[in-house]
């Protein structure tokens, strides 16, 4: 068991470009989250995952944010035309679910949008 | 709507000495409240947690007390290490009771004098 991994760990990209984040849960966990984290700030959620199924959105996530989880296992978080307001550490995080709903946290991955 | 306070934002002890940081939440609901230890340029780690049937649990030099009545919880760490200095969070879930974001608080940044 190797953790959560995330790919990339960091993104440069200048206003208007899209960017596309990959995460690896923990194998045989079934829900997979994202949060995001601002300088000085607590994770805040963007979305969860259970195996394949979205059920659970911020209000955080606007449309040019977009989640997917196609197979169950790894994830991607794509956001469309980036603003300067979207630099910030994203992270994912796994859980089983048994016996509690601990959320096991990837390294995170640092976006810079200049 | 659902929020985390913690305190303090910043905590400087000496070697050896204990460091307690506290957390309320507001929504009577949350039922497992994990804390999380985060080091520069790396995602939480997950330290010790504690469900709301439980009033204290303890794991070597760490320890939470959780107060169901007064809706707040406590990370206690003795006889703090150099190592101890990173950011720690508290969070509140609500489990299986229709989702299961974790909201976390503003963290604290402590600072553990050699």
């Amino acid at each position: 068991d190797t953790g959560v991994s995330q790919d990339p760990r960091h993104k440069i990209t200048k206003r208007g470009q899209n960017v596309t984040f990959r995460c690896d849960p923990i194998s045989e966990h079934n829900r997979l989250y994202w949060y995001r984290q601002t300088l000085g700030q607590g994770p805040e959620f963007l979305t969860y995952f259970q195996n394949e199924a979205q059920l659970e959105k911020s209000r955080l996530l606007s449309d040019r944010f977009s989640a997917e989880r196609p197979k169950g296992s790894f994830s991607t978080l794509e956001i469309q035309r980036t603003e300067q307001g979207d630099s910030a550490m994203y992270l994912c995080a796994s859980s089983s679910g048994q016996p509690t709903d601990t959320q096991y946290f990837g390294p995170g991955t640092r976006l810079t949008v200049l | 709507g659902e929020n985390v306070e913690q305190h303090p934002s910043t905590l400087s002890v000496q070697e050896g000495d204990s460091a307690v940081i506290k957390c309320t939440y507001s929504d009577s609901a949350s039922n497992y409240f994990p804390w999380y230890k985060q080091e520069l340029g790396k995602g939480p780690q997950l330290i010790i947690d504690i469900r709301s049937n439980v009033g204290e649990k303890k794991d070597q030099r760490i320890a939470v007390t959780l107060n169901k009545t007064a809706k707040h919880f406590s990370l206690h760490i003795t006889e703090t290490q150099p190592e101890d200095s990173a950011v720690y969070f508290c969070a509140a879930s609500k489990g299986t009771s229709g989702t299961y974001k974790y909201i976390f608080g503003t963290g604290t940044r402590l600072k553990v004098l050699a």
